[in-house]
């Protein structure tokens, strides 16, 4: 069966501090790749998608994505948090035509002042 | 303008009721879906209506029963709810077979059963 893995559960990290989420998927054939956020109370809110190309992929608030094909990776960055970056991350893979999305477990960051 | 809506926001509600979810979407779009978020933050699919046809039905129990008059509203209707039901719905849209087309998602439905 088709899974998505995220590595860290929980993050607790500083201001300013770097941030990376890892992602992993089992699925051996084409694949679309997403990180979603979800803030406090709210909805997801999609950050950034990789579909083809470019395998380094910018989103918005200042993340960005790297798909290594040959590790099943896609992993979430940021070089320096804000305490407004604090919510619930989520990885998802889409692997049908039909926009079915698999998630991955979620990673709530907290980011402390 | 919401580009997803749901309603209610809130539901409180006691066993065994039936009650419905409404969701809307003003993108254009021809695929609309339901997820569900337990407490734990985990989000699984439940139902997908690609033109009002249900085009995914995954393992939900059949007391759920969404409902696609046209294909810019999906509802949910629950029967004989249980606590177990208790959960945040999302509905979500995209533009079915488009492979660029991520999903947009609704604020969400926090359906608490007392």
């Amino acid at each position: 069966a088709q899974s998505v893995s995220q590595h860290n559960h929980h993050v607790i990290l500083s201001e300013a501090a770097s941030l990376e989420l890892g992602c992993n998927y089992s699925y051996g054939g084409t694949v679309n790749l997403f990180w979603y956020v979800q803030y406090p109370g709210q909805h997801l809110q999609l950050l950034l998608k990789y579909f083809s190309g470019d395998p380094l992929v910018k989103g918005i608030k200042g993340f960005e994505a790297e798909f290594i094909k040959s590790k099943f990776s896609f992993n979430l960055r940021k070089p320096s948090v804000q305490w407004s970056d604090t919510a619930e991350y989520f990885c998802a893979v889409r692997t049908d035509s039909w926009g079915k999305l698999q998630f991955g477990a979620g990673t709530q960051v907290v980011v402390t002042p | 303008d919401t580009a997803v809506s749901q309603t209610p926001k809130y539901l409180v509600t006691q066993m065994g009721n039936d009650k419905s979810i409404k969701c809307e979407q003003n993108l254009g779009h021809d695929t609309m879906y339901w997820y569900k978020q337990d407490s734990k933050k985990f989000l699984k699919i439940m139902f997908s209506y690609n033109n009002k046809e249900l085009i995914i039905n995954e393992t939900v129990p059949n007391r759920f029963s969404p409902k696609s008059p046209d294909k810019a509203h999906l509802n949910l209707h629950i029967n004989s709810l249980e606590l177990g039901d208790s959960a945040v719905y999302f509905c979500a849209s995209s533009q079915g077979q488009a492979n660029n087309s991520p999903l947009h998602f609704g604020n969400g439905t926090r359906l608490t059963v007392t």
